[in-house]
């Protein structure tokens, strides 16, 4: 079966550090990987995507991610935390062999700390 | 950047009646989707619809729940009878060109069913 998993529902770290944010898929046909970001009480914001073209894709607000495929992951990443970074990040698989449907991850909440 | 839209931002009704939750989609988008998600849990996946039909949903989507695009530009999911555990956020979105592409996310309607 297809699937998202994101590891650590809570990630915290100190303003200016690494975010590292874990994402792997479960699936036996090429995906397209997504992450989506939702602030307090907002609907959800396109991150970053990856369609099969380049395995390292840059995003908004600093963040990317990389498209491994023996790992079977889609990390984000963002070289120095901000604190206007503190959200809900959500991974997302879809496939070609489906209608466009989206398979979300758990969530991750990012906490950044001064 | 062009803008799903949703209406109400957020509906209170009683169980057991009906609400209708409305969205207006990004004009020349083709396929279209609503996901709920339950406070503090995952976004998932209700149903897609595509040239006037829908042609996925997932088994939350049961008889209570129906969708339709009564005029072309809205798209409205209906649930029938309304339950404690239908209490969520939910959103609809659409993707410019069919599956693969990223999906533009409405703000989302709140329902709170007492």
């Amino acid at each position: 079966a297809q699937s998202v998993t994101q590891l650590g529902s809570h990630v915290s770290v100190s303003e200016g550090a690494l975010v590292l944010l874990r994402c792997n898929y479960s699936s036996s046909v090429p995906p397209y990987l997504f992450w989506y970001v939702q602030y307090p009480n907002q609907g959800l914001q396109l991150l970053l995507k990856y369609t099969s073209a380049a395995t390292l894709v840059k995003g908004i607000n600093g963040f990317e991610a990389e498209f491994k495929k023996s790992e079977t992951s889609f990390h984000l990443t963002k070289p120095s935390a901000h604190m206007s970074d503190a959200a809900e990040y959500f991974c997302a698989v879809s496939f070609s062999s489906n209608t466009g449907k989206l398979i979300f991850g758990q969530g991750t909440t990012l906490q950044v700390k001064p | 950047e062009p803008e799903v839209t949703q209406t109400p931002s957020h509906q209170v009704t009683q169980m057991g009646q009906e609400v209708i939750l409305r969205c207006v989609p990004i004009s020349n988008h083709l396929y279209f989707y609503w996901y709920r998600q339950i406070l503090g849990q995952k976004v998932e996946f209700l149903v897609s619809f595509y040239n006037n039909e829908i042609s996925e949903k997932s088994e939350i989507f049961d008889d209570q729940f129906s969708v339709e695009r009564p005029d072309g530009s809205n798209f409205t999911l209906k649930i029938r009878s309304t339950k404690l555990e239908d209490s969520a956020m939910y959103f609809c979105a659409s993707p410019l060109a069919g599956v693969g592409n990223e999906q533009f996310f409405g703000p989302g309607t709140r329902l709170t069913v007492l």
